[in-house]
């Protein structure tokens, strides 16, 4: 079955560091793939997403690149902010047919201390 | 603020009962999914609802069902409850059938079972 599978945590970086975030997948087909972001206390948002090999999405300063050939979607951002503190998720769906749910990772926090 | 509303936001319970979590979908959302979060299982999906009609089914327990009613909001009703049960529940919702739509989560509701 499709899985996604995340870099564990905790990250912990100091403010206006490189962050890396990696994210691989396991799906047939072309899935859809997402990050969302939780921040404490509150519901997941969606944060970028990507619906084709070497789409690239975009959001408050964070990218990911569907590779294709490395089944991967790894989030990056360049100068990161305490306000970025969060759990992340990395997520996948399979359109078509009756397969409509996502399928999630097991998510990754990031603490960013000033 | 998603829009999403879910009730209660905290629930302790004992093993055996039953309880109801309830949510009320954006205004003008159609579908209503639930999931559940869990240390050990992550993000799993739960089932969708569409306009009423059941439309995708993850790994519900078949301890737990669902439903969703003509005004759109959904409950989700989970009985002969284990501590395993223990976890935060997630209402998310979109305004469509598939999720390669973006979905908006609740808060969550956070269920303890003792």
């Amino acid at each position: 079955g499709d899985s996604v599978t995340q870099m564990e945590g905790p990250v912990t970086l100091s403010e206006e560091a490189f962050l890396t975030i990696n994210c691989t997948y396991t799906a047939t087909g072309y899935p859809s793939l997402f990050w969302y972001v939780q921040y404490p206390g509150e519901g997941l948002q969606l944060l970028l997403k990507a619906t084709k090999a070497d789409d690239k999405g975009s959001n408050k300063g964070f990218e990911a690149t569907y590779r294709k050939e490395t089944t991967s979607f790894h989030l990056e951002k360049g100068s990161v902010q305490v306000s970025d503190s969060a759990v992340y998720f990395c997520a996948l769906v399979r359109p078509g047919g009756s397969n409509y749910k996502l399928t999630f990772g097991k998510g990754t926090l990031l603490t960013v201390n000033p | 603020d998603s829009g999403v509303t879910q009730t209660p936001k905290h629930l302790i319970t004992a093993t055996g009962q039953r309880v109801t979590l309830r949510c009320s979908p954006r205004s003008g959302d159609l579908s209503v999914y639930w999931y559940q979060q869990s240390l050990d299982q992550g993000l799993q999906f739960l089932i969708q609802y569409y306009n009423g009609e059941e439309r995708a089914k993850g790994n519900i327990l078949e301890r737990f069902s669902a439903q969703q009613f003509p005004d759109l909001h959904s409950e989700l009703n989970l009985s002969s409850l284990e501590l395993g049960d223990s976890a935060l529940y997630f209402c998310a919702s979109s305004p469509g059938q598939t999720t390669n739509e973006k979905l908006f989560f609740g808060s969550g509701t956070q269920l303890s079972v003792l």
